[in-house]
């Protein structure tokens, strides 16, 4: 069974980087039937698709023009885990932050969600 | 890349079908089979309910279903229990930049 446990700081001061992990169990950030992904939720924005990264022979990673030049997303195989860095942030940046796996076109697992707050 | 549109809200008596649409456009849900459904309690991870528009993964109550026409997903409670009320959130890949799109949420419930 799959499970994705987060961590990471709840409070970042503006300007400052955003840093989250999300470590997986029961599968592999190397798989190469799963797309690992960072959603985050906030009363203005709702459910937002920030980025991936993926193994297909070699890594690959995308994410969201809105935060395209802001946005980190890494895997870390010896640790079976991987990361999201948002650089920059501002007060728009507040939201519930989550992982999750793709398989089958669907977010199949989430992680529990982590509330990000920015403020100074 | 604009939201889904869902009802903000839809309720029903224990017992009773409820419907939760999901309206996008020919760049997301009526051009691809990718929908997906959530249903998301308040402080706990969302949970896949529906993939592939009507697909329901192992372990999902078969009183959800799912369908879609045109450019309109479609979400369906049968049989309404008080454990249902929640979030539920669409989803479908894009063929934008943003690759995948939520919908704007429905609270369902229960009366």
């Amino acid at each position: 069974q799959v499970q994705l446990q987060q961590s990471g700081p709840g409070l970042v001061k503006p300007s400052q980087t955003l840093s989250l992990s999300c470590a997986i169990s029961g599968d592999s950030v190397s798989s190469n039937s799963a797309t690992w992904n960072w959603i985050r939720q906030s009363p203005s924005r709702g459910l937002e698709w920030l980025g991936r990264t993926y193994y297909r022979s070699k890594w690959y990673n995308d994410s969201a023009v809105s935060v395209k030049s802001r946005i980190i997303i890494s895997p870390d195989t010896s640790k079976n885990q991987f990361y999201l860095q948002i650089y920059s942030v501002t007060p728009e940046d507040t939201a519930v932050y989550y992982c999750a796996s793709r398989r089958d076109n669907a977010f199949d697992i989430w992680g529990q969600g982590t509330m990000v707050t920015v403020s100074s | 890349q604009s939201a889904l549109t869902q009802p903000a809200s839809v309720s029903g008596s224990p017992g009773q079908s409820i419907t939760i649409s999901c309206t996008g456009t020919s760049s997301d849900v009526g051009g691809y089979n990718f929908v997906s459904w959530y249903q998301h309690h308040p402080g706990k991870a969302p949970k896949l309910m529906i993939y592939g528009v009507s697909n329901r993964p192992s372990g999902v109550s078969n009183r959800f279903s799912g369908s879609k026409s045109g450019n309109t997903a479609s979400l369906t409670i049968s049989g309404l229990q008080a454990e249902d009320e929640a979030d539920y959130y669409c989803s479908s890949y894009t063929s934008s930049s943003t690759h995948y799109v939520f919908g704007t949420g429905t609270k369902v419930t229960v009366l």
